[in-house]
């Protein structure tokens, strides 16, 4: 399996732009997170979807921060308008409803100037 | 209050010598699981290893174990044998089963250094 992959792997843009972070989960998996991941915050959820529902969004920073998944294989997470604060790596992962361990991807660096 | 704490900022060990990562953790849910991931310095997350808050023995995968006190809500990571590819960020986790989350909280992590 190619395991989860995140495009793109690098973002730089400027403060008030649209920034859209594309991931694609390990193919059957029944979840798919979102997480965050900065050096005063840690790793954070932001949301999760089981079977392309939305189930917690609890950790979405604010309005400006949206997250779609219009099918089994395909996820968005954008940002508008962007700010510097929103600099972070941005991770998606994916898991069995069977299993608990999720699988990781390789994370989108985002740098907004 | 903290979920998840781990108290080694960073670790040091020889190459070839067994080192612990700390990991204690907080719940009311009777039900849960904690996982380690390891961070080495390209960025991605790798699941490690898992365990169950009912399972009667401790996990290992390989040269990973999983010291788990349940009375001391502890998960200790234990790698034996340290190898230079090691040398990473560590972060232990749990997942609370209650309402059915799949949540998974993150503790802030442990840097390990393997020297040769």
């Amino acid at each position: 399996d190619a395991g989860v992959i995140q495009s793109p792997r690098h973002e730089v843009t400027e403060m008030g732009q649209e920034v859209t972070l594309r991931c694609k989960p390990i193919s059957g998996h029944d979840y798919l997170f979102w997480y965050r991941q900065t050096m005063m915050r840690g790793l954070e959820l932001l949301i999760y979807f089981n079977n392309n529902v939305p189930i917690d969004d609890s950790g979405m920073p604010e309005d400006r921060f949206s997250a779609k998944m219009p099918n089994a294989s395909f996820s968005t997470l954008k940002i508008q308008p962007s700010e510097p604060r929103d600099s972070a790596v941005y991770f998606c992962a994916s898991s069995f409803v069977q299993t608990y361990e999720q699988y990781f991807g390789p994370g989108t660096r985002l740098t907004v100037t | 209050a903290q979920k998840i704490t781990q108290t080694q900022p960073g670790m040091f060990v020889q190459e070839k010598e067994a080192v612990t990562l700390d990991c204690t953790y907080d719940t009311s849910d009777p039900s849960y699981g904690l996982f380690w991931y390891k961070q080495p310095s390209s960025g991605e997350m790798i699941f490690l290893i898992y365990q169950g808050s009912y399972d009667q023995q401790n996990a290992t995968e390989g040269r990973y174990s999983l010291n788990f006190q349940k009375a001391r809500k502890s998960a200790n990571l234990v790698i034996s044998a340290s190898q230079l590819g090691d040398s990473a960020m560590y972060f232990c986790a749990m997942r609370e089963a209650q309402g059915g989350s799949e949540k998974l909280v993150f503790g802030k992590g442990t840097k390990l250094t393997v020297n040769p």
